[in-house]
């Protein structure tokens, strides 16, 4: 089975501070890949970033960041110099390659705080 | 640019009702569709998905049902609707499989039965 685990349920951080939220994965195929969606109040889910697993750079996107640790099945999300606007759940998602089908975690809430 | 129309907003309905919540998806041609949901604190649970007019797979047993009509249309039915059946319902468009593509979501549906 393929799963996708959100330790964190909630989080909190301070404007222009650092966060990293975690999320650890499981599956049999060799590639796939990985995303992080963010679901702010208004429930729209917004693409932050993507990995694809065949490479070994670790994606980035502006203030967002992974930490991609393919041995350990392992998919970290950091961002930095937190801002309000940040304030969302935070999904981790799993597409292994050639299925159609995107598996989600359960998420983290993260509250940035002023 | 492509865009996705997700229809209604909210929707109130009482136990044993039917249901028709639809998803039409604008600028791309042959899109993957999915209808996930997402229960109160919980992740998001992918009900269905289609990569074809008429070709519906589903993900989960219940009381709903998928269908798409034409290419870019995708409607989400119940006959008649239980208690459980209450949450935020998303619907999501890509092109191509593997991952290769990113979800793109719709706003959802806020589905509650009374």
């Amino acid at each position: 089975a393929q799963t996708v685990t959100q330790s964190q349920p909630e989080m909190s951080v301070q404007e222009a501070e650092t966060v990293t939220l975690s999320c650890t994965y499981d599956t049999s195929e060799n590639n796939y890949y990985l995303f992080w969606y963010k679901q702010p109040p208004s429930r729209q889910m917004i693409l932050v970033i993507r990995q694809e697993a065949y490479k070994q750079q670790n994606a980035t996107e502006n203030r967002f960041s992974v930490n991609f640790q393919k041995a350990a099945k392992s998919f970290s999300l950091k961002i930095s110099d937190s801002q309000l606007g940040d304030t969302a759940m935070y999904f981790c998602a799993l597409n292994p390659y050639n299925t159609d089908k995107l598996i989600f975690g359960t998420g983290t809430r993260l509250q940035v705080f002023p | 640019s492509q865009t996705i129309h997700q229809w209604p907003a909210t929707l109130v309905q009482p136990v044993g009702s039917p249901l028709s919540l639809e998803c039409t998806v604008e600028g791309t041609s042959n899109p993957n569709l999915y209808w996930y949901r997402q229960a109160a604190g919980r992740g998001l649970q992918l009900l269905f998905y289609s990569v074809g007019i008429g070709q519906i797979s589903s993900e989960v047993p219940q009381n709903l049902s998928a269908s798409r009509p034409q290419d870019r249309q995708f409607i989400l039915s119940s006959k008649k609707l239980l208690l459980s059946d209450s949450g935020f319902y998303l619907c999501a468009w890509s092109v191509g499989a593997g991952g290769n593509s990113p979800l793109h979501f719709g706003n959802g549906t806020r589905l509650t039965v009374t």
